[in-house]
């Protein structure tokens, strides 16, 4: 499976942008790179996820490098509840219905400063 | 409200003990996974199945087994519980349409095994 790099821990001030980056260098062409967040003392939670374009969505945005071998994801105006544990993932496109694995790494925990 | 329901927050069992932990889903998804995590090691994938009766391993099966008999509902168990399974297991779901879409948590069962 192709692994991602993200750092271990960053900080951010509230009220400004975050830009947490990731790195997948052996990304291959049908792979899907998804990003979730895991709050304090709660399962993790989906954030965003995109193949080629960037995206946005009410949460977030992703920017995907043109080569697809790193992305960023964006949070536009970092609050006191983004802190979490965000995790970028590769996921497969696989040609048998339903045969998707789903594996993290670490992620990078984020610390907002009030 | 999508939901991901794991049957206890909290479990205290003796060494040697047969465990089983429950997690059922009401979004009729075919995908399910297990997970455990622990300090410094981040999410790790114990088993996934995508289709009833269907499994397959994670990245460390060792000392677990599952059972699907139905669709809604994913069991793992703990044949033989011992000390270094005490852990916080975490159940998800996410539909198996082939393209990789958003997979739901459950809040998680932190078990301790004495």
């Amino acid at each position: 499976d192709a692994k991602t790099t993200q750092p271990n821990s960053m900080e951010s001030n509230e009220e400004e942008p975050v830009h947490l980056p990731c790195n997948h260098s052996t990304i291959s062409g049908t792979d899907y790179i998804h990003w979730y967040r895991q709050l304090p003392s709660q399962g993790p939670e989906y954030v965003i996820h995109g193949l080629t374009s960037n995206v946005n969505n009410r949460m977030a945005s992703l920017a995907i490098a043109e080569d697809r071998k790193s992305s960023t994801l964006i949070l536009h105006r970092a609050t006191l509840r983004d802190a979490a544990v965000y995790y970028c993932i590769l996921r497969l496109w696989a040609a048998n219905f339903g045969n998707e694995k789903l594996t993290f790494g670490t992620g990078t925990r984020l610390t907002i400063i009030p | 409200d999508v939901k991901v329901t794991q049957s206890s927050r909290y479990l205290v069992k003796r060494t040697g003990e047969k465990v089983f932990l429950e997690c059922v889903q009401d979004m009729d998804h075919e995908n399910m996974f297990w997970y455990r995590q622990d300090p410094g090691l981040g999410l790790r994938l114990i088993y996934f199945s995508y289709d009833v009766k269907m499994k397959e391993k994670g990245d460390i099966p060792e000392g677990y087994s599952v059972s699907r008999e139905k669709k809604e509902r994913f069991s793992l168990i703990l044949e033989s519980a011992s000390t270094n399974q005490t852990s916080m297991y975490l159940c998800a779901s996410s539909p198996g349409t082939g393209v990789p879409s958003e997979a739901f948590f459950g809040q998680g069962t932190r078990l301790t095994v004495v």
